[in-house]
């Protein structure tokens, strides 16, 4: 059964740097979100992203953060510039479009030192 | 007012109890509706999407009521297997909003 892959699964950081977080959508998936998960939290939306552009973003989803889907299959999401407040997992999701369900990959978990 | 509301728990529930979750949606545009299971640090799977119709599936039956704008899950003889939180989703706006979850364990 095709299923969405997330890499890395762990990445430690310093606060202040950049980091990468990447997922593979499944092939078919026109639509792609990305979700965190504080520790002992609820999943939080932060964007979602179709034809090639953010569709929909919360509040979360500050100028520090952006998403490209540079090649067509990779879906990244960028921290700019990480702060503490910022480990979490962090979920990508996909969809092949209208009211379908989302599928989610294992997650990164996300530690900023 | 939250998007989506459910009574956290926990639930502690024996081997073959029939347990029931409930949740609330605050928008009556809300276009579609699952249920999702989460295990500890995984990631969310779906379990079933709801329909106003009901729909079941093995000892999982889900229902939803667009007019009091609510949706519950049932689950019948319950397994040990079926320790979980339980996240009921609403989908409006190509925007999924996620309940806090319910966390049901059940007991030997």
């Amino acid at each position: 059964e095709p299923e969405v892959t997330q890499t890395p699964s762990h990445q430690v950081t310093q606060m202040g740097q950049e980091v990468i977080l990447r997922c593979v959508p499944i092939s078919n998936h026109l639509y792609f979100y990305w979700y965190r998960q504080i520790l002992g939290q609820k999943v939080e939306f932060l964007v979602s992203f179709y034809n090639n552009e953010i569709s929909e973003k919360s509040e979360i989803f500050d100028d520090q953060f952006s998403v490209e889907r540079p090649d067509g299959s990779n879906f990244t999401l960028k921290i700019r510039s990480t702060k503490l407040e910022d480990s979490a997992m962090y979920f990508c999701a996909t969809k092949i479009g209208g009211d379908y369900e989302q599928y989610f990959g294992p997650g990164t978990r996300l530690t900023v030192t | 007012r939250k998007e989506v509301e459910q009574d956290p728990g926990p639930f502690n529930v024996p081997e073959g109890a029939t347990v029931a979750f409930n949740c609330t949606y605050s928008n009556s545009a809300s276009q579609s509706f699952f249920w999702y299971r989460q295990d500890c640090r995984k990631e969310p799977k779906l379990l079933m999407s709801v329909y106003s119709s009901g729909n079941e599936d093995g000892r999982f039956t889900a229902q939803l009521n667009r007019a009091s704008q609510y949706i519950s899950l049932l689950i019948r003889d319950s397994k040990l297997s079926d320790s979980a939180t339980y996240l009921c989703v609403v989908y409006r706006g190509n925007q999924f909003y996620f309940g806090t979850g319910t966390s049901l364990t059940v007991i030997p």
